[in-house]
Formats: structure tokens, sequence, C-alpha cells
């Protein structure tokens, strides 16, 4: 079972903006991630925050924390044919320990 | 720095066939991980090493041995494989000392077995 949970499937248009949503359970994680996986590849990070800010951002990428739903988003403005992959939310576990999510395959259309 | 290899990249075996599965990491971290990804699952951990010299169970360690063999090498042995073993099992390495914990992931072997 998954402590993390994320939608399975997003499709957006080419320039529109892609948000991907994921809910996690430990109040105690200290950082949570986004990853991002393209086709037959590993894991990259893309971008992380700390628990204690609310916002993050990082050129197209912005970040939102809600801490108190446990509800974190990762917003990409002007979305490319190259950011088609597959993005996993996960949360710190202790001990370096990660808990991903399912992942979210982002299908960007022309 | 080629960060985190795998080899092999494919594997077939034939159930109750045996084989290692090699990760390296030049990056000096003290953390490994061993996971496999399978379909509308994500990433679930098999087994990790914290620091050289100790390793422990994860989320589905059975059917599964490790080996930190050094602080850059860590091993996945399947002993007897099955077909639910088929899967892309990646490694990955961290730093624990500090610092954001991020890991660094490998590019996976895909294994199917028959």
């Amino acid at each position: 079972g998954e402590d993390v949970e994320q939608s399975l499937f997003l499709s957006v248009r080419e320039g529109d903006s892609s948000v991907i949503n994921c809910t996690y359970t430990d109040s105690s994680s200290t950082y949570l991630y986004w990853y991002k996986q393209e086709p037959g590849a590993g894991l990259q990070l893309l971008t992380y925050i700390f628990s204690n800010m609310d916002m993050k951002q990082d050129q197209r990428l912005t970040v939102l924390l809600n801490k108190k739903d446990k509800h974190l988003s990762l917003r990409i403005a002007d979305t490319q044919t190259g950011d088609s992959a597959i993005y996993f939310c996960a949360e710190s576990k202790g001990d370096y320990k990660l808990s991903f999510g399912a992942g979210t395959t982002v299908t960007v259309r022309a | 720095n080629a960060g985190v290899t795998q080899t092999p990249k494919f594997q077939v075996l034939k159930t109750g066939q045996s084989m290692t599965l090699q990760c390296a990491q030049d990056m000096n971290h003290n953390s490994m991980y061993w996971y496999r990804q399978d379909p509308g699952m994500g990433l679930r951990l098999i087994y990790y090493s914290a620091s050289e010299g100790t390793t422990d169970k994860g989320e589905v360690p059975n059917g599964y041995n490790v080996s930190r063999l050094n602080k850059r090498e860590f091993s996945l042995r399947l002993e007897s494989a099955a077909p639910s073993q088929t899967s892309v099992y990646f490694c990955a390495s961290s730093e624990t000392s500090g610092g954001v914990g991020t890991q660094y992931f490998g590019p996976g072997t895909r294994l199917t077995v028959l």
C-alpha cells in the first residue's frame, strides 16, 4: 500500500500549465521531493521542499505545500513536449529512506 | 563522475535460475538502496544499506539477498527467480550526514522471468 498517493494520468496541451497533486501521510517528514522519470531511464530529482516552507519556485517549476492537509503539488508552467514523463512524489521516512507515490504519467499534446 | 551505474541493463531468466544485479556509485555516499518498479505501484524498497557493513530489509525483501561489498558497491541477488520478480530494478545512493537526503538513481535493470 502507498503512504503517498497521486493521480495516475494527466494530459495537458503544449504551452498550458500542468498541476500534479500528491497527498502524503507522515507529518514528521522533513523533506518532500518531486522526481522525474523519462522513458527507459532512472529517476532524476526535479526539486524538493523543506517541510517548514509553503512554496518554492525554480524557473518553470512551482511547488506548493499545505502541511495541514498533507498536500503537495507541482506546477509546470508553459509545458513542453520534453516534459512528457512520469512524475513521482516522495516523502522522507527517516534514515534517509523515501516513500514514493505510484507516479503520475504526464502526456503533453500538441 | 559516472554517478550510479548498474549492470546488466536487460536480463531474461528462467524460473529457478539465479543471478546478481550489480550497482556501483562514485559519489562517496554512505547509503545505498535497491528498489523495484512495477506498473501503477511506484517504487518499492527491497533492501537498503545505511552505511558500509550494514544492510536492512525494506518493504518487499522476500526472495532477495544483498551484499554491501564496500562503500562503492551494493549487489542484489535473486537465488531462485520467480515470474513475480519480473520488474525493473533500480539502485540508488544518498548521503546520510546532514543535507537534503537526495537519492541518486541508476538507469535500471529490466528483468524478465519466464
